[in-house]
C-alpha cells in the first residue's frame, strides 16, 4: 500500500527565513503534486512533478523530485506572511486510479 | 477561485438523513474523483468514476455511499444515511491532464 509522509507537520517561521518541507513516498509514482490549502478552502494546485530531477519554481516556492530516493521537497525562500497555509504533497499512481496525500504541513509565518 | 463548482457549499443535516452533494465541472471530463477531508486531517480518496462506472473505491466508500452522473454533466455523491463521522469537507476532482479540485462542500452531521 502506498504511503506518503510529510515532515514537519507543523512549521512556524519568521518572515525572511528559508525552510524546506519534505515528502517521502513508499512506491514508484507517476506524478507528484504539491497543493496549498487555506483554512476552510479548497486545494490549490502549486506544482506537478513528472520525472526524476524535475524542479519547478513559482515565486518564493520551489519544488523538486528525486524518484530514486522517493523524495520531493518544497523549499520556501525568504518567507512572507501570505505563504501561511497548509501544504500537501500527493502522489499519483495512474493504475491505482487515485491520489494519495501526505498528512499536510501547517505553515505559519510570523512577522 | 476553483473552476469546478460544488453545491451546496455547506450543509447541516441530522444523523440518518440522506444528503446529495453535487459537482459541476466546466469541461467535459471523463474521469471524476471524490475525496473527503475531516477537519484538520489529511485528504482521503473515496471513489473514482470513469465512463459512468465506479473504477476504484476506498474502504470508506461503503454501501451508504453512491455516485452517479445523472444528466451527463453534474456529478453527484449521495450518502444514504449519514453518521456523525461523515462530517467533513467533500471535494470532487475531475481529471483532465491533472486534478482540479472543486470548491468543496462542508457537511456537518448533527
Amino acid at each position: 500500500e502506498l504511503k506518503v509522509e510529510q515532515n514537519p507537520l507543523f512549521l512556524s517561521m519568521q518572515e525572511g527565513k528559508n525552510y524546506t518541507i519534505y515528502c517521502n513516498y513508499s512506491t514508484t509514482s507517476d506524478r507528484l503534486y504539491w497543493y496549498r490549502q487555506d483554512p476552510g478552502k479548497s486545494l490549490e494546485s502549486l506544482f506537478v512533478l513528472l520525472s526524476n530531477g524535475a524542479v519547478k519554481q513559482e515565486g518564493r516556492l520551489m519544488a523538486s523530485l528525486d524518484t530514486k530516493a522517493r523524495l520531493s521537497t518544497l523549499h520556501i525562500t525568504a518567507a512572507v506572511h501570505d505563504l501561511s497555509a497548509t501544504y500537501f504533497c500527493a502522489v499519483d499512481i495512474w493504475r491505482a486510479q487515485k491520489l494519495v496525500f501526505g498528512q499536510g504541513t501547517r505553515l505559519t509565518i510570523n512577522p | 477561485e476553483p473552476e469546478v463548482t460544488q453545491t451546496p457549499s455547506h450543509q447541516v443535516t441530522q444523523m440518518g438523513q440522506e444528503v446529495i452533494l453535487r459537482c459541476v465541472p466546466i469541461s467535459n471530463h471523463l474521469y471524476f474523483y471524490w475525496y473527503r477531508q475531516i477537519l484538520g486531517q489529511k485528504v482521503e480518496f473515496l471513489v473514482s468514476f470513469y465512463n459512468n462506472e465506479i473504477s476504484e473505491k476506498s474502504e470508506i466508500f461503503d454501501d451508504q455511499f453512491s455516485v452517479e452522473r445523472p444528466d451527463g454533466s453534474n456529478f453527484t455523491l449521495k450518502i444514504r444515511s449519514t453518521k456523525l463521522e461523515d462530517s467533513a469537507m467533500y471535494f470532487c476532482a475531475p481529471w483532465s491532464n491533472g486534478y482540479t479540485f472543486g470548491s468543496g462542500t462542508r457537511l456537518t452531521v448533527v
